[in-house]
């Protein structure tokens, strides 16, 4: 498995301000990726961060919005932009690792999440 | 139509009962298949993963696939309070990164 962490755990913004969100992981990663967990709903992938290039978003999510880094192999933060109520979920890290055994055995692992509460 | 459906909840057993959760999907190109528990206020974490159709049991938790029918289910036997929490079902494509994830059940055991 892997050591994920998040900072900030839980937050409450205003409306129209940003908030960078970092995660950190124990060791060094390929792939790493960011998620929004609304109430009610399914998780859905915002983007997955790439080590020295632009991360790749998913439909319906863009780069003005949710602008991500990955200045290296533990490391990458998610700013949610120009924030709005809509905005308000809970944000996941996640990490491919390699399981023990055969077939395409890469699997995620997620960080304990940022509760964001946009006002 | 969601591509991966599951049940909501909320599900609420007596301890000791045999729990049963499912999902259900549309995409056949789905090859991989886990079962993650969330804990209130903290992220999944991975329970259970299952290659293609059959069976896998870890101590209390049995998960089954049958691709014929787009069928996935997690069993729990002996459940207790501490397996209070909300289960995601998850897949993905062969060869692929990304999770298709179900809304999640969230289980109550209680004494």
């Amino acid at each position: 498995s892997a050591v994920i962490s998040q900072k900030p755990s839980r937050d409450i913004c205003q409306r129209g301000t940003s908030l960078t969100i970092q995660c950190q992981v124990d060791s060094q990663v390929t792939m790493m990726f960011w998620y929004r967990q609304q109430p009610g709903q399914s998780l859905t992938l915002i983007a997955t961060a790439n080590q020295g290039s632009e991360a790749t978003y998913e439909s319906g999510f863009v780069i003005d919005k949710f602008p991500i880094s990955r200045p290296n192999l533990t490391f990458s933060t998610l700013t949610v932009s120009n924030m709005s109520p809509e905005d308000s979920s809970i944000y996941l890290c996640s990490v491919s690792r390699q399981r023990a055994g055969g077939h395409g055995t890469d699997t995620q692992y997620f960080g304990p999440g940022t509760r964001l509460t946009v006002l | 139509q969601k591509e991966v459906e599951q049940d909501p909840g909320p599900l609420s057993v007596p301890e000791g009962a045999i729990v049963s959760l499912n999902c259900t999907y549309s995409n056949s190109a789905f090859q991989y298949f886990m079962w993650y528990r969330q804990y209130s206020r903290k992220g999944p974490e991975l329970l259970m993963y299952t290659y293609s159709s059959g069976n896998k049991e870890d101590g209390r938790f049995t998960a089954q696939v049958d691709k014929s029918s787009k069928y996935i289910s997690l069993f729990i036997r002996d459940s207790q309070p501490s397996d209070s929490a909300t289960y995601l079902c998850a897949m993905k494509r062969g060869g692929g990164n990304k999770l298709t994830f179900g809304t999640g059940t969230q289980l109550k055991v209680e004494l």
